[in-house]
């Protein structure tokens, strides 16, 4: 029972270069979030979907930064043009449909972003 | 109004000491309050977890203590262990968007 698995665990880029990140959910996890974590920070909420659908995106950047979740394959969440800022851990975390949600993320065990 | 507020940012705790750590929100309407621990290069993962209308939850050496009057909750860890030393994450939930404090390192010596 696979948890959540995301891929590249270390991504390290140039200035202006883009950066993809996935993340495939628990299997039976049709939510998926996105939240970003900087060294001695907490973990900021960037966006959350469901399959083919963006939800909330407050979180996101509005320039450069994107997200999707199709209906078949990965979540990818697209970062361009990429800058030193940008270099963080990425976590992504999914949870399972049900009505009676209990509030509980299943977290992967992130990507982490260095931008040279 | 979503910001949820933990202190401290670290915390140094000898072996079978208590762990305390506090958090406060703004926005009534949040309906769970989980904490996360997070050991280094992992991903965070549930701890505990307690919905507004409870005022104390324990599991094991954890304990959550809920005032809601006081828009404040805390985590208790008894008989802290070294093997607890992690980073620990308050959250409060809320249409299924989870808001995090900014965690406290935790550290518990021999």
């Amino acid at each position: 029972n696979a948890g959540v698995m995301q891929n590249p665990r270390h991504l390290v880029r140039r200035r202006g270069q883009e950066a993809r990140l996935r993340c495939s959910p628990m299997k039976g996890h049709s939510h998926v979030y996105w939240y970003r974590q900087l060294p001695e920070e907490g973990l900021k909420f960037m966006v959350y979907l469901q399959k083919e659908n963006i939800i909330d995106e407050s979180g996101m950047p509005k320039e450069r930064f994107s997200a999707e979740f199709p209906k078949e394959g990965p979540s990818i969440l697209r970062i361009q043009q990429v800058v030193r800022g940008d270099s963080a851990a990425y976590f992504c975390a999914s949870s399972p449909e049900s009505t009676g949600y209990t509030g509980e993320l299943f977290f992967g065990e992130g990507s982490r972003l260095t931008v040279l | 109004q979503q910001q949820v507020k933990q202190s401290p940012q670290s915390l140094i705790v000898q072996k079978g000491g208590i762990s305390i750590i506090n958090c406060a929100y703004e926005n009534t309407a949040f309906d769970y309050f989980p904490w996360y621990q997070q050991f280094p290069g992992k991903g965070p993962a549930l701890l505990i977890a307690i919905r507004p209308d409870v005022s104390e939850k324990k599991e094991g050496r954890f304990t959550i203590s809920f005032n809601k009057s006081a828009k404040q909750f805390s985590l208790h860890i008894m008989d802290s262990q070294p093997g607890d030393s992690a980073t620990y994450f308050c959250a409060a939930s809320l249409y299924q968007k989870v808001t995090f404090g900014t965690g406290t390192k935790l550290q518990v010596i021999p």
